[in-house]
């Protein structure tokens, strides 16, 4: 298995411009989120998604959408992007047991690293 | 809400010594606890989580963590450091009832020096 792979690795945008980071798990997991990660703030959760279709906003979720037509794909699409922005991304995944996905771990991807000028 | 803190920034143990990184948490129920690893320019590695049962969690690497109700405390250990155990260490907690996503704390950079 891959496990969870993201790409681009790196990215530089100017103020104003889109881009999806795109993020895809192949071990069935119906579970997936974003994440980014800035210094001293600890990770933080952007959009998560229960299971294809279905998704719901985190704790900073403007600035950002997402979707899930598949189980395997959680693209992240920033609309206009803003200096404040720039940070490293995760999209994590994990499986769902009898009590749903609230026990298990997670799985995170390597990371994209966003600078937008 | 529920929230999780971990009060050092930076954490320095010499190799070969006992190491502990402190985390506390807060939910309005009972918790599920994680702890999370991140080497350099990696994504964040599973180490443990307590879920019910036995409050002293084995996981990989050698690393353990206790559980402690009372004080709400859910602290990293390890018997040896490595200089290999240097990296970026995480706590999470999520509230075992309702639909409260996974939240981590800051961080804490631990530091072994040979």
């Amino acid at each position: 298995n891959a496990g969870v792979t993201q790409t681009p690795k790196f990215q530089v945008l100017k103020t104003g411009q889109s881009m999806t980071l795109q993020c895809a798990q192949d071990m069935n997991h119906e579970y997936m989120s974003w994440y980014r990660q800035d210094p001293g703030m600890g990770l933080r959760l952007i959009h998560y998604s229960v299971g294809a279709g279905i998704t719901d906003q985190g704790e900073v979720p403007n600035g950002y959408n997402v979707s899930r037509s598949t189980t395997e794909d959680f693209p992240l699409r920033l609309l206009s992007a803003a200096p404040s922005q720039t940070s490293v991304y995760f999209c994590a995944s994990s499986y769902s047991s009898g009590r749903g996905t609230r026990d298990n771990e997670q799985f995170f991807g390597p990371g994209t690293r966003l600078t937008v000028l | 809400a529920q929230s999780v803190a971990q009060p050092e920034d930076q954490v320095n143990v010499a190799e070969g010594n006992p190491l502990t990184v402190k985390c506390t948490y807060s939910v309005s129920g009972n918790p599920y606890l994680f702890w999370y690893v991140q080497y350099p320019n990696r994504g964040l590695q599973f180490l443990l989580k307590y879920i019910t049962g036995d409050n002293l969690v084995k996981g990989s690497y050698g690393f353990e963590a206790e559980f402690n109700k009372s004080q709400t405390s859910f602290h990293l250990k390890k018997p040896s450091a490595l200089v290999s155990d240097s990296a970026l260490y995480f706590c999470a907690v999520r509230d075992i009832s309702g639909n409260t996503p996974l939240v981590f704390g800051k961080g804490t950079r631990l530091s072994v020096i040979a």
